[in-house]
Formats: C-alpha cells, sequence, structure tokens
C-alpha cells in the first residue's frame, strides 16, 4: 500500500518568508510526528499528534513553528519568518496508535533551504 | 528515555554477517529497543525491535542480554544495499503517551565489495 508522502520534496525559500510543509499518512494511522534532521545529525523530534490534537509539541524550537492536523489525516507544518538555521530536512512519520510496540513510518522528508 | 552509545561508523564484507553492537545501560523495564536505518537522502525504515526477548524478521535479528543493558543488531549477509546509518532508539512511556523517538548518531556501516 500507499507509505507516508511529503510535499514538496524540496523547498527554496528566502529568509523571513513563510512556509508550509504537508504530510499524508498512511490510511488509518492515527498518530502522526514530526522530525527535523540536520546535515550529519540524527532526527530531532518536534511534535506528535494523536488524531486532531498536538499529543507533545515539547520539540518545537520556538513559536516561529507551528502545526496542525484539522482532520485527524493531513497534517501541515508551518514556519513563519524563516531563517537560514531552519535548513534541514523535515520528516513526518505515522503508525496506526501511540503504543511501546507500536512502528512509526516515515516519509522521504522536505529538503528546505532558507537563503 | 534511555540513551544509547553505539560506536559511530564500522565497514562490513559484502556476504558477511554484520552485528552493530547497541549500549543502553539506564534501560528501564517498559522501554523498548528499536532499530532503524537511514539510507542516503532517504527517511528512516523500520527494521526490527523487541523488549527482552530476542526477535527475528526478514531484514535483521535482534539480541538483547538478559540484563537488557546492550543488544545486537544482526544482519546476517549484508549486501552493499545495507550501506545505511543505523540508529539504536530505547523508546519509553512519558506521561500517558508513548510518543516520540530521540534519535542520537547513529552507525554509518559501509557495505563493501
Amino acid at each position: 500500500g500507499a507509505g507516508v508522502s511529503q510535499t514538496p520534496s524540496n523547498k527554496v525559500t528566502e529568509k523571513g518568508k513563510y512556509v508550509e510543509l504537508r504530510c499524508d499518512p498512511i490510511s488509518g494511522h492515527t498518530a502522526l510526528y514530526w522530525y527535523r534532521q540536520s546535515l550529519g545529525q540524527g532526527p530531532e523530534f518536534l511534535i506528535y499528534f494523536q488524531g486532531t490534537g498536538a499529543a507533545d509539541d515539547s520539540g518545537l524550537p520556538n513559536d516561529r513553528f507551528f502545526a496542525v492536523r484539522p482532520e485527524g489525516s493531513v497534517s501541515t507544518l508551518k514556519i513563519q519568518r524563516t531563517e537560514r538555521g531552519d535548513s534541514a530536512v523535515y520528516l513526518c512519520a505515522s503508525s496506526p496508535r501511540t503504543g511501546g510496540r507500536d512502528t512509526q513510518y516515515f516519509g522521504p522528508g522536505t529538503r528546505l533551504t532558507v537563503l | 528515555d534511555a540513551k544509547t552509545t553505539q560506536p559511530p561508523s564500522m565497514d562490513c564484507a559484502e556476504g558477511r554477517a554484520a552485528n552493530l553492537p547497541c549500549n543502553h545501560s539506564t534501560i528501564s523495564g517498559n522501554e523498548y529497543v528499536y532499530w532503524y536505518r537511514q539510507i542516503h537522502s532517504q527517511g528512516p525504515q523500520y527494521i526490527i525491535h523487541g523488549l527482552k526477548n530476542n526477535e527475528t524478521n526478514e531484514m535483521a535479528s535482534l539480541i538483547i542480554t538478559e540484563d537488557r543493558k546492550s543488544s545486537t543488531l544482526i544482519l546476517p549477509h549484508a549486501t552493499l544495499r545495507d550501506t545505511a546509518v543505523y540508529y539504536c532508539i530505547v523508546r519509553g512511556r512519558q506521561s500517558d503517551s508513548w510518543g516520540k523517538f530521540q534519535f542520537g548518531a547513529g552507525t554509518q556501516v559501509v557495505v563493501t565489495p
């Protein structure tokens, strides 16, 4: 079946602009996660949703970052007033639910470059 | 969640078994050990996970020591396509949910012909 998809695959923007990154989880998966990966490092947790609500947003670096999942399926990560330090690969993952034995399935990521 | 320690890199000959170690000495009783790998420019790919028993699937085997303070991921017959960064993650319950994975730097595995 279809895996997690993310659009766009690449996004180039200028410092100070607003960007939206989209994640389509695997159908039926109730949990959705966003991570950020800088060059040479492992993915860093940002936020996760259980259904429509953000169950843990402790990884969002500051209030320029915001994410929504209004219908419990597709999620959008929004970054305001982008800075060069926001350049990274943004990864989305989904799982059937949250639990110790539940596996997260990752999408290919969106590479964001802030000039 | 408990922290993990992995060697930064290792080489493996094609066709041979690759044994990837991971230390997680502060693991607690309800924490699972997960392994993911990330091939260049792709998202992380799930390999295997376990709690205390050894596990095997079509990709790999996971050996967890009896005290659960370390584990080894075994790729039985490494191929060139197994070249990737391998992450060992310990995942536990925080408050009322399991939630996130905390990735470290992983082990860069290079399989050579």
